[in-house]
């Protein structure tokens, strides 16, 4: 099955630097790759994803990027802000509809400083 | 419009006990997931039902975990019996279908089971 992993585990910023968070993954028949924000005792909420034929998607200050012949995806947050705070979870799903089920990293934890 | 529900928020319960809960996902949407976080760790699917059909429950301890959405709209995931390594947040998840889309997933609260 497909197995995604994430790093780093935890990334400490300071405030208005950028933060990068990376992920790999093994089936490369996997073509959607969501990534979820997901505050202390609260539930995961989508933030962005990406699709397997776009290379790049941005949106404000968060982009996405995706490198399909390396099976790497990639999180990039500017300007951080201390709300951006909170553990950050890449995944990926190789079907739509019923084939959905997505399968996610093991989270990094980042921490915006003052 | 309303979010996916799930009860209870917390339950403690001893080792060999059993448990349920309960989904009610976000109306219309014909998808549902239910998924185990353990601490420290990303959501783990258990299993995925399309309207009241099983679609992926290769991930489902079946010797003991249980789950069913009869009627194509609520769901209830049941532990019997518990053990420790149970101990995780269960979210329920559901998503819209539309064919060939890509549906986002939206997460419900989660229930934090605490096995003792």
């Amino acid at each position: 099955g497909e197995n995604v992993e994430q790093h780093p585990s935890t990334l400490s910023v300071q405030e208005g630097d950028s933060a990068v968070i990376k992920c790999t993954y093994s089936d490369s028949a996997s073509n959607y790759f969501p990534w979820y924000k997901q505050e202390l005792g609260k539930r995961p909420q989508l933030i962005i994803d990406i699709r397997s034929n776009v290379g790049e998607k941005k949106d404000q200050r968060i982009a996405v990027t995706l490198n399909k012949t390396a099976k790497h995806f990639s999180l990039h947050i500017t300007e951080t802000q201390p709300e951006d705070s909170a553990v950050y979870f890449c995944a990926a799903s190789k079907g739509t509809g019923t084939a959905s089920k997505l399968t996610f990293g093991t989270g990094t934890r980042l921490q915006v400083t003052l | 419009e309303a979010g996916v529900a799930q009860s209870p928020r917390y339950k403690i319960i001893e080792k060999r006990q059993s448990v349920a809960f309960w989904c009610n996902p976000i109306s219309g949407h014909a998808t549902l997931y239910w998924y185990q976080q353990i601490l420290g760790q990303g959501p783990k699917l258990l299993i995925q039902f399309q309207n009241n059909g099983v679609v992926d429950d290769s991930q489902l301890p079946k010797d003991r975990f249980s789950a069913e959405r009869l009627k194509g709209v609520d769901s209830t995931l049941k532990i019997q019996p518990a053990k420790l390594e149970d101990s995780a947040v269960y979210l329920c998840a559901s998503s819209l279908h539309r064919g060939a889309d890509y549906n986002e997933q939206f997460f419900g609260p989660g229930t934090r089971l605490t096995v003792l």
